[in-house]
């Protein structure tokens, strides 16, 4: 069965660094979504694409956040500087298509920073 | 912009007895709710899902109920077993836009 696939599992950094994060959406899916999960919360939207175009990122913090799908297949979410209040889980999912709901879940990258 | 909010944060049953989350949205327009539950450390999964012109749909001891008139809609679990134990996330879908609530953290005691 197919499955979005996301990379790394886990990544320490430390405040100030670079980290990146890699996902690749089920093979035909044209929607991808980023989502951060705090401990204890629901996931929240981050970004949106729509094959390679931005759909919607009014909640991504783009001051050090930056998101891209290039070709339209897979993502990179990229964060720098990290900053302590950024540990969180990072989960990718994708669906079908912009209008067609049902969204399949990545493992996700949990991120802690120091 | 859409609103979930999810009760009780925490629920406790003994095995074999039933569960029922209950979640709100505030966004009318909103027309599909999904219901994803989450074991520690592994992605959500799907476990059912309502659009918003069907009031309850079942699939074996899962179901889940729709009131588009109060904007609220319900899971239901019977007949629960431990493996049943994971936090269930509630979620609310308008044009391109889904909401999820804070997570139901449920423990199935055998």
């Amino acid at each position: 069965e197919a499955e979005v696939a996301q990379s790394p599992r886990y990544k320490i950094t430390e405040k100030s660094q670079a980290v990146a994060f890699w996902c690749d959406p089920i093979s035909g899916h044209a929607t991808l979504y980023w989502y951060r999960q705090i401990l204890g919360q629901g996931p929240e939207l981050l970004v949106q694409f729509q094959d390679e175009s931005v759909v919607d990122d009014s909640q991504l913090p783009k001051d050090r956040f930056s998101a891209e799908r290039l070709k339209g297949v897979d993502s990179t979410l990229k964060i720098q500087p990290a900053e302590l209040g950024d540990s969180a889980m990072y989960l990718c999912a994708s669906s079908l298509g912009l209008n067609v709901d049902e969204q399949f879940f990545g493992p996700g990258t949990r991120l802690t920073v120091l | 912009g859409e609103n979930v909010e999810q009760h009780p944060s925490t629920l406790s049953v003994q095995e074999g007895d039933s569960a029922v989350i209950k979640c709100t949205y505030s966004d009318s327009a909103s027309n599909y709710f999904p219901w994803y539950k989450q074991e520690l450390g592994k992605r959500p999964q799907l476990i059912i899902d309502i659009r918003s012109n069907v009031g309850e749909k079942k699939d074996q001891r899962i179901a889940v109920t729709l009131n588009k008139t109060a904007k609220h809609f319900s899971l239901h679990i019977t007949e629960t077993q431990p493996e049943d134990s994971a936090v269930y996330f509630c979620a609310a879908y308008n044009n391109n836009d889904m909401r999820f609530g804070a997570g139901t953290r449920l423990t199935v005691k055998p």
